[in-house]
């Protein structure tokens, strides 16, 4: 069965003050990882996906990062507007096509 | 692009009664479905996939007569909560794959949630 663990489970940085979340996975064999972005009240919001070892996206001020075991979601010189939840998902090879399986979350806080 | 909608954004019922939720993909076509519900400071649980034109994949645990999917078009998922109980009171989200290979792995983009309470 696929697992995810984020942590920490919440997070508070001044404004400016750079900062990673950790995303672990284990899977059979990973299709896609995932990061969202979850205001209160809302639906996520997609923000990347990585799909092997290595790889790297950028946008604005987020980075991920992906290895065989782990995946970063790296935060420089945040904005009280970054302040959400941040979701990753894992899309294994075993069980169901297209299934994400989600960790619980990272709540961020930016204070000004 | 790759916007979703879900309509209502919150309901409220009486116990008893049956709720239809609506997800629709509004600028592309999705052969699949996503169905999730998420409970406060709790992440999200898919429920069922659902294929256009085929009957929903329920995940385990899910009552598929009680929570009834249906799929009837490119761009339009409903669920239907029938005989809501206070039980079923939570946030209910939808996505919609965005397949242009046809391949897993890509992404989902989900709608805005609708809150039902069930008093």
């Amino acid at each position: 069965e696929d697992q995810v663990t984020q942590s920490p489970e919440a997070l508070r940085l001044q404004e400016g003050e750079s900062s990673s979340l950790n995303c672990s996975y284990t899977v059979s064999g990973l299709r896609g990882l995932f990061w969202y972005r979850q205001d209160p009240g809302k639906g996520p919001e997609f923000l990347f996906t990585l799909y092997s070892a290595g790889e790297e996206k950028e946008k604005e001020r987020l980075k991920a990062t992906l290895t065989k075991k782990e995946s970063f979601l790296h935060i420089t010189a945040p904005k009280p507007e970054d302040s959400a939840t941040y979701l990753c998902a894992v899309q294994g090879i075993g069980g169901s096509n297209y299934k994400l399986t989600f960790g619980k979350g990272t709540l961020l806080t930016v204070n000004p | 692009g790759a916007v979703v909608s879900q309509h209502p954004s919150w309901v409220i019922c009486k116990s008893g009664t049956s709720v239809k939720i609506e997800c629709r993909s509004l600028d592309f076509q999705a052969t699949t479905m996503f169905w999730y519900r998420q409970f406060p400071k709790q992440s999200l649980m898919l429920m069922a996939t659902s294929n256009e034109g085929s009957k929903a994949t329920y995940e385990q645990g899910v009552e598929k007569d009680k929570f009834l999917i249906n799929h009837a078009s490119l761009t339009l998922s409903t669920l239907t909560v029938t005989s809501a109980h206070p039980e079923d009171s939570s946030f209910y989200i939808c996505s919609a794959q965005l397949s242009l290979s046809g391949l897993a792995g890509d992404e989902q983009y989900f709608g805005p949630g609708t809150r039902l309470t069930v008093t």
